[in-house]
């Protein structure tokens, strides 16, 4: 089955810099890679989302790169603020997160310094 | 328009007692998944079900059950529960443009 690789687990940046967290997945056949932001007591929310056939894809502050070679795909946040701090996990799936659900990285807290 | 709903967010349960948590997706979703949250091994998939019918089902012993009503509100069961079930429970719902995550059932089993 797939298996999601997520690092860092903690990323500490300061506020108005930016923050990489990377993954990579194993199944070639994966074709579709959301971003999920979880804070403290609530589920995860979709931020961002990626399928196979774009290689980047950008929604203000956060943007999304995809290597399908490589089978890795990161998230950026640029300019950050102290609202970003959350948990951000990863997921890949290949059935576009229907039937066969996501397979989800481990997560990476982030904290955002003022 | 209103999010997933999930039903109830805290419950307290002793080992071999079952329980059955309960989820409303969004309206007009037809595609609802479940998906147990632990600090150890993270989010991982139980099962996923539409119109009704189980789709899928994710690496969990036949304890953990659920299934979908005509409305599409769905209900999972734990039977003979056991402490490591313990867990942040969540419920997703989609039509097939990116999940949306109810807040979760926290289960506690003593």
């Amino acid at each position: 089955g797939e298996n999601v690789e997520q690092h860092p687990s903690t990323l500490s940046v300061q506020e108005g810099d930016s923050a990489v967290i990377k993954c990579t997945y194993s199944d070639s056949a994966s074709n579709y890679f959301p971003w999920y932001k979880q804070e403290l007591g609530k589920g995860p929310q979709l931020i961002i989302d990626i399928r196979s056939n774009v290689g980047e894809k950008k929604d203000q502050r956060i943007a999304v790169t995809l290597n399908k070679t490589a089978k890795h795909f990161s998230l950026h946040i640029t300019e950050t603020q102290p609202e970003d701090s959350a948990v951000y996990f990863c997921a890949a799936s290949s059935s576009g997160g229907g039937a066969d659900g996501l397979t989800f990285g481990k997560g990476t807290h982030l904290i955002i310094q003022p | 328009k209103a999010g997933v709903t999930q039903t109830p967010r805290y419950l307290i349960k002793t080992r071999g007692q079952q329980v059955t948590l309960s989820c409303s997706p969004i309206s007009g979703h037809r595609s609802v998944s479940w998906y147990q949250q632990t600090p150890g091994q993270g989010l991982q998939f139980l099962f996923e079900y539409f119109s009704e019918t189980q789709r899928n089902k994710g690496n969990f012993p036949g304890r953990f059950s659920g299934r979908q009503f005509s409305n599409s509100r769905s209900e999972m069961n734990v039977s003979t529960l056991e402490l490591g079930d313990s867990a942040l429970y969540l419920c997703a719902s989609t039509e097939g443009a990116g999940y949306t995550f109810g807040s979760g059932t926290r289960l506690t089993v003593v």
